[in-house]
């Protein structure tokens, strides 16, 4: 495996289940991002994590959970979602947080609430 | 604090064509810029950077931007369009250490 892998690519659930997203970067990155990629909408950062602890939370509801364990794992924990909350959710890391370095992305994980 | 502007959110040109593809920023600092291109239903792909090297950043297949800070641009072109450049481009950018902030993306159609 290289890069960046999300898993799964597509998740179904209801509005009153529980799920997890999961993330796993094979890049030696220090640094890991959750975007939201709605229609016609702006890519939406919602956490990053530098070094296993969080430094960005754009005030995304708390239906959506992070973890980082580890520097080469992300999760993003759903529950109680609501319909627009369905979107595509990106994962994302770099070298560094900030600086030069780019984003390296997965191929992201569909997600549709019912 | 920083944002991206990307002018057009469809693109159409012919097989062949110039691509150009405009994104401007705002930043009260010198700012680090991106290009990035995403398929369906794939993630998004790096094309180049721009980290206050050379003005003319090259990228892959074929595309390259320039950095004018006159115009606070930095546009995105390729002289010749293949079909296969079809899919959405989004412009990026941050300053020192803050979070990259992306525009909201111009989709490229390509006509045989």
């Amino acid at each position: 495996e290289t890069g960046v892998t999300q898993t799964p690519r597509h998740l179904v659930m209801g509005m009153t289940n529980k799920k997890s997203l999961k993330c796993e970067q094979h890049l030696g990155h220090n640094a890991m991002y959750w975007y939201k990629q709605s229609a016609k909408k702006p890519l939406e950062l919602m956490f990053v994590y530098s070094l296993e602890e969080r430094v960005e939370n754009n005030s995304v509801p708390s239906r959506f959970s992070p973890e980082c364990p580890n520097s080469s794992h992300l999760f993003l924990h759903l529950h109680t979602l609501q319909p627009e909350d369905s979107a595509l959710y990106l994962c994302a890391s770099s070298q560094e947080f900030g600086g030069t370095g780019e984003l390296f992305f997965g191929e992201g994980s569909r997600l549709t609430v019912l | 604090a920083q944002s991206v502007t990307q002018l057009g959110s469809h693109v159409s040109v012919s097989e062949g064509a110039l691509v150009l593809l405009r994104c401007n920023y705002s930043s009260s600092v010198p700012p680090y810029l991106f290009w990035y291109v995403q398929y369906p239903n794939q993630g998004l792909q790096l094309l180049l950077k721009y980290t206050s090297a050379a003005t003319l950043v090259k990228g892959i297949n074929g595309f390259e931007a320039e950095f004018k800070k006159s115009e606070t641009s930095f546009h995105l072109t390729k002289p010749s369009a293949h079909m296969s450049d079809a899919a959405e481009y989004f412009c990026a950018g941050r300053s020192g250490n803050t979070p990259l902030v992306f525009g909201k993306g111009t989709r490229l159609s390509v006509i045989a």
